[in-house]
């Protein structure tokens, strides 16, 4: 079945330790996200990829960095994880536009020490 | 600022009742409408999707558009204690540079056996 993966589904991460999270899509998709969810909010879009074009929301820390070598994979890079960025981390997946259905995989939770 | 609001609930409705779950934007102009089902701990999964005024209905949801008062619900009937979840409402709106979805906070949905 096409999917949305994202590797690891737990980490833990000391203060300040770099960390990085992966996705991949069988669905050969064009567009992929990277949000990041709290407890009891909304997912927060961090940035998204259409095709290798980056766009990153414009509050989102220096912090997170993403990568997309080609269409099935992207990451996510937090260069120094402080205690706040503890969450949910989401990757999403949308055919060709952005207000088409997205696919979310798992998510990764990510525990800061 | 575009807004989506939620009933944060619970809402609570006994198990074969029909549960109805309400969701209002302010983007006049929104065109994409979504509602995710989040169960605790895991990542949004896609229940409908609905573009145009009227209902839609698969399998026990519909769900319902009125762009004229700017409102979009969702009915689930025969409700299953399974489907004890939050019910997320996005809007993609149609104005604006760096246009994303926009999120409710969710309302949570409890059905009792």
């Amino acid at each position: 079945d096409a999917m949305v993966i994202q590797n690891p589904r737990y980490q833990v991460t000391q203060f300040g330790k770099p960390v990085t999270l992966s996705c991949s899509q069988t669905l050969n998709h064009n567009v992929m996200y990277w949000y990041q969810q709290k407890s009891s909010q909304a997912p927060k879009l961090l940035f998204h990829y259409y095709d290798k074009d980056f766009n990153n929301e414009a509050d989102t820390p220096d912090n997170f960095q993403s990568r997309r070598p080609n269409t099935s994979f992207c990451f996510l890079d937090i260069r120094s994880p402080g205690l706040g960025d503890a969450a949910m981390y989401l990757c999403a997946t949308s055919k060709d536009r952005l207000q088409e259905t997205q696919y979310f995989g798992p998510g990764t939770r990510l525990l800061v020490l | 600022q575009k807004e989506v609001e939620q009933n944060s609930g619970p809402l609570s409705v006994p198990e074969g009742a029909i549960a109805s779950l309400n969701c209002t934007y302010s983007d006049r102009g929104s065109q994409s409408f979504f509602w995710y089902r989040q169960y605790s701990g895991k990542s949004p999964e896609l229940i409908m999707s609905i573009y145009s005024n009227g209902d839609k209905e698969d399998g026990r949801f519909t769900a319902q558009l009125n762009k004229a008062s700017q409102y979009v619900s969702l009915l689930i009937r025969d409700s299953q204690p399974s489907d004890s979840a939050t019910y997320l409402c996005a809007v993609f709106p149609n104005a604006g540079n760096n246009r994303k979805l926009i999120w409710g906070l969710g309302t949570s949905l409890a059905v009792n056996p």
